[in-house]
C-alpha cells in the first residue's frame, strides 16, 4: 500500500514564476491537508480539502496561493508569482473518510522543497 | 484557538538513557494530541496519538506519552535511547471531534543521542 506521494521532491523557481506542487493521498484516503515548514520551524497548516471541496482554508495566504483536489487526479497546491519568502518545505498529508478514531490520523508525504531564486 | 509549546529545542541524551521530550498544549475544546518524528529531509511519521481513550498511550519504537489534563501536558518518553532515535520530534494538537482537523504543531525538539 503506497504511502502519500508528492512530486516533485525538489523545485526551483525564479521570482515571479509559478510553482505547482502535487500530492496523491494514500489509497482509500479522501481527505488531504497541506502544511508549510519554514527552516528551523514547525509545520503550519495551510488548507484542508476533500474531493472537489475546500473544507478549511484558514491557513492559506490571501493572495497568490490556491489549492484544489479534483474528482480525478492529485491535489495541487499552486503558488503564483513566487517570492523568496515562499522558499520552504511543503508537506501534504492524508486521512481516511470515515468518522473513526483513525480518521483523525494524518499520514504525511516526503514533502516538496521549494527554492525561489 | 490552540497552541503547543515544546520546551527545549535541543535535547541530548546518552545511548541507553531515558528520553523525555516535553509538550504542553492549550485548547478551548477537548484536544486530540499527536507526536510525530521527522528524520532529515523526510516527511513526518506518526509515533502515537491520544484521542480521549486511555491517558497513557503507547506508540511505535518503544515510545509512550501520558495525557495529563490538569497539567495540559503530553510528554513523550522512552526508557532507553537508541542511536536511531536521533531525529526531530513534533507535538501537535487538533480540536478533538469537532470536525476541524487542522493540526497545530509545536516548534519541534531535536533529539541527539550520544554514544
Amino acid at each position: 500500500n503506497a504511502g502519500v506521494m508528492q512530486n516533485p521532491r525538489h523545485l526551483v523557481r525564479r521570482r515571479g514564476q509559478e510553482a505547482r506542487l502535487r500530492c496523491s493521498p494514500m489509497k482509500g484516503h479522501s481527505h488531504v491537508y497541506w502544511y508549510r515548514q519554514l527552516p528551523e520551524e514547525g509545520l503550519k497548516f495551510m488548507v484542508y480539502l476533500q474531493k472537489e471541496n475546500i473544507i478549511d482554508e484558514s491557513g492559506m495566504p490571501k493572495e497568490r496561493f490556491s489549492a484544489e483536489f479534483p474528482k480525478e487526479g492529485p491535489s495541487i497546491l499552486r503558488i503564483q508569482q513566487v517570492v523568496r519568502g515562499d522558499s520552504a518545505a511543503y508537506f501534504c498529508a492524508s486521512s481516511p473518510l470515515h468518522h473513526t478514531e483513525s480518521s483523525y490520523e494524518q499520514y504525511f508525504g516526503p514533502g516538496t522543497r521549494l527554492t525561489v531564486t | 484557538a490552540q497552541s503547543v509549546t515544546q520546551l527545549g529545542s535541543h535535547v541530548s541524551v546518552s545511548e541507553g538513557a531515558l528520553v523525555l521530550l516535553r509538550c504542553n498544549y492549550s485548547s478551548s475544546v477537548p484536544p486530540y494530541l499527536f507526536w510525530y518524528v521527522q528524520y532529515p529531509n523526510q516527511g513526518l511519521q506518526l509515533l502515537l496519538k491520544y484521542t480521549s481513550a486511555a491517558t497513557l498511550v503507547k506508540g511505535i519504537n518503544g515510545f509512550e506519552a501520558e495525557f495529563k489534563k490538569s497539567e495540559t501536558s503530553f510528554h513523550l518518553t522512552k526508557p532507553s535511547a537508541h542511536m536511531s532515535d536521533a531525529a526531530e520530534y513534533f507535538c501537535a494538537v487538533s480540536e478533538g471531534d469537532t470536525g476541524r482537523r487542522a493540526l497545530t504543531f509545536g516548534s519541534g525538539t531535536r533529539l541527539q543521542v550520544q554514544p
